[in-house]
């Protein structure tokens, strides 16, 4: 069974880079796209981006230019860097892989991050 | 950005009760739309992909339909481990983008 687990600070300060990584075991990175969501508290899901096994990147527009995805096949993990954060990217943040149907079905559990100072 | 509507955004209904929930998008998606059911501190749950596919494993009680701009999540017959929010998403275009949530509370 594909299983994804986030893991980074969960305090970030504003101003500062976020820095997020989700390993994935039980399967193989190769193969997928892979993206990152996030909710806000109180609020509903925002898709941030993906990066397929081979580095192809799509980013939201709405935080395309503070985004970066990278992707390890040797250590089958992929990452997040979210440049110059502020309280509004205070979020539970989510990882999930997009089968073949096109669709996300397996996500990892999520991971607080708060952004204060 | 293709924005999806949710409504009702809130819904209070009791155990066995038929509810529906529907989406609406601001342009046609043909039937690139999921759901998901989401529980506190978990994971969105796929329930529905393509408008109307049931996910394996997901009960037959959920069933999903439409295409186009409009689409409905029903429960046939609300079961206790349905409280939670759903959520509806479109894959027709990218960026991906939710709908606002549907919370199902207990009456």
């Amino acid at each position: 069974q594909v299983q994804l687990q986030e893991s980074g600070p969960g305090l970030v300060k504003p101003s500062e880079t976020l820095s997020l990584t989700c390993t994935i075991s039980g399967g193989s990175v190769s193969n997928y796209y892979w993206s990152w969501f996030r909710r806000p508290p109180g609020k509903g899901l925002e898709w941030i981006g993906y990066i397929s096994y081979s580095g192809i990147t799509n980013y939201n527009p709405s935080l395309n230019s503070r985004i970066t995805i990278s992707v390890d096949t040797s250590k089958n993990q992929f990452s997040l860097k979210l440049s110059s954060v502020t309280a509004a990217d205070t979020a539970v943040y989510y990882c999930a892989r997009r089968d073949t149907t096109g669709y996300y079905y397996f996500w990892g559990q999520g991971t607080l991050v708060t952004v204060s100072s | 950005d293709i924005q999806l509507t949710q409504s009702p955004s809130f819904l209070s209904a009791s155990v066995g009760d038929r509810v529906t929930i529907t989406c609406r998008a601001s342009q046609g998606i043909s039937s690139f739309l999921a759901w998901y059911q989401q529980k506190p501190g978990k994971a969105p749950k796929l329930l529905i992909y393509a408008a109307s596919t049931l996910q394996s494993g997901v009960p037959s009680r959920f069933s999903g339909s439409g295409s186009g701009t409009e689409f409905t999540l029903t429960i046939s017959s609300l079961q206790p481990e349905d409280f939670a929010t759903y959520y509806c998403q479109q894959l027709n275009s990218y960026p991906l983008t939710f709908g606002g949530g549907t919370k199902v509370e207990i009456k």
